[in-house]
């Protein structure tokens, strides 16, 4: 079992639907979790970062972690075309060496 | 600010060659790390360097090697080149001093192994 599990999709949904990524994983010690968003051919780019559980909104960007079921997501809303990319969840524990381990990604296409 | 570059953005090679690939971190910053992207897999780390120092190491051979500069550049060499290595090279890079420290990356090299 790999230690971060997200469903590569695509995920397809119409403009201006709410769109709702995941991600699980199997280590208890992962304390910092992140988002990237990545445009084809392009390098990741942060988007949210969170620490412990709870949630975290940025704009159309909402991140919720739930430690006790291991269970990461992110919520976009309004979703627009411009959003159409693939999204990648990573995540590392407390102390060490600050090497996050990341999701496969989920592709996300939102069509007008 | 200037982000972190990558250079070059494409580059070709056949098997058994080497492939040096050049990374500049976002002023500041001194870990820098490497990544490799390939097709349908995840990012797969590979090398942490921070202060000229390597720092850790991901699963991958010997061949994949790399260093980093006084300037905190670096760069990635892989020998004997396979077929597999072909895939997008991430480096990100970050401030290295806390845990709480996100990384923060280039548009990548594209390495095709013919």
């Amino acid at each position: 079992q790999k230690e971060v599990e997200q469903d590569p999709g695509p995920l397809s949904v119409p403009e201006g639907a709410i769109v709702s990524l995941n991600c699980t994983y199997s280590n208890s010690a992962f304390q910092y979790f992140m988002w990237y968003r990545q445009y084809s051919r392009k390098g990741p780019e942060l988007l949210m970062y969170t620490y412990s559980s709870g949630n975290k909104e940025d704009g159309r960007f909402t991140a919720q972690v739930d430690k006790s079921s291991k269970y990461i997501s992110l919520f976009i809303r309004d979703s627009q075309p411009s959003d159409s990319a693939t999204y990648l969840c990573a995540t590392h524990a407390s102390g060490g060496s600050y090497i996050p381990t990341f999701g496969r990604g989920t592709s996300l296409i939102v069509h007008p | 600010e200037a982000g972190v570059t990558q250079s070059p953005t494409h580059l070709i090679k056949t098997r058994g060659q080497q492939a040096t690939l050049r990374c500049s971190p976002i002023s500041g910053h001194t870990s820098v790390y490497w990544y490799q992207q390939a097709l349908g897999l995840g990012l797969q780390f590979l090398l942490w360097y921070d202060e000229g120092e390597e720092r850790n190491r991901g699963n991958f051979p010997p061949r994949f090697s790399g260093r980093q500069f006084p300037n905190y550049s670096s760069e990635l060499n892989v020998n004997a080149l396979e077929l597999e290595d072909s895939a997008l090279y991430l480096c990100a890079s970050s401030s290295g001093t806390s845990e709480r420290d996100t990384q923060y990356f280039g548009p990548g090299t594209r390495l095709t192994v013919l």
